[in-house]
């Protein structure tokens, strides 16, 4: 069965340092998202993605974050002056157009700043 | 605004006995609802949405507008149900858009 795949499965950063957090969706969908989850919180909603832009935002996805597909397979999440406030589990899901939109996620990025 | 709350954080039950995980959401308009699981280092997994009326590992859901909830029952859990339980919403209507989850209920079959 295809999978989101997402690399690094644990990044470890800097405070002010930028990170990449890569996500390779299923080969045939094409709505992309990011949700983030801090220790012991909620799932959080924090960017969609569609037709080579930005569909809807959370307040959470403020000027350090950015999303991109550089190539028809890659979606990435970049966040480009980290916080401590930032370590989280990092998910990507994607889903397939029409009525189904289940959304498939990835098994997660672990982000620690430091 | 779209909420959902998962009101128990933590549900134990043995083996054999029913289950039920509760979800209640806040929507104005019409919502989609789902239930994903995680089981123990895995990922998020679609378990069933409403729209689907159908029972999976007999796991069945109703939404109830009227109480606006969807909760997650089983007649007789097994241990392998235990695991990480999300309601999650979506505005209905389109194809696309964002999830919101519920806090979780961490579910524990005891044999």
């Amino acid at each position: 069965e295809p999978e989101v795949t997402q690399t690094p499965s644990h990044q470890v950063t800097q405070m002010g340092q930028e990170v990449i957090l890569r996500c390779v969706p299923i080969s045939n969908h094409l709505y992309f998202y990011w949700y983030r989850q801090i220790l012991g919180q909620k799932v959080e909603f924090l960017v969609s993605f569609y037709n080579n832009e930005i569909s809807e935002k959370s307040e959470i996805f403020d000027d350090q974050f950015s999303v991109e597909r550089p190539d028809g397979s890659n979606f990435t999440l970049k966040i480009r002056s980290t916080k401590l406030e930032d370590s989280a589990m990092y998910f990507c899901a994607s889903s397939e157009t029409g009525g189904m939109n289940i959304q498939y996620f990835g098994a997660g990025t672990r982000l620690s700043v430091l | 605004a779209q909420r959902v709350t998962q009101p128990e954080k933590l549900l134990s039950v043995f083996k054999g006995a029913p289950v039920e995980l509760k979800c209640n959401y806040s929507y104005s308009g019409s919502p989609e609802l789902f239930w994903y699981v995680q089981y123990s280092r895995q990922r998020l997994q679609l378990l069933l949405r409403h729209i689907s009326r159908e029972s999976i590992k007999g796991f069945t859901a109703d939404l109830n507008k009227g109480e606006t909830s969807f909760h997650l029952k089983k007649p007789f859990a097994q241990e392998e149900d235990s695991a990480m339980y999300y309601c999650a919403l979506k505005a209905g209507g389109t194809s696309y858009g964002k999830l919101t989850f519920g806090q979780g209920t961490i579910l524990t079959v005891h044999p």
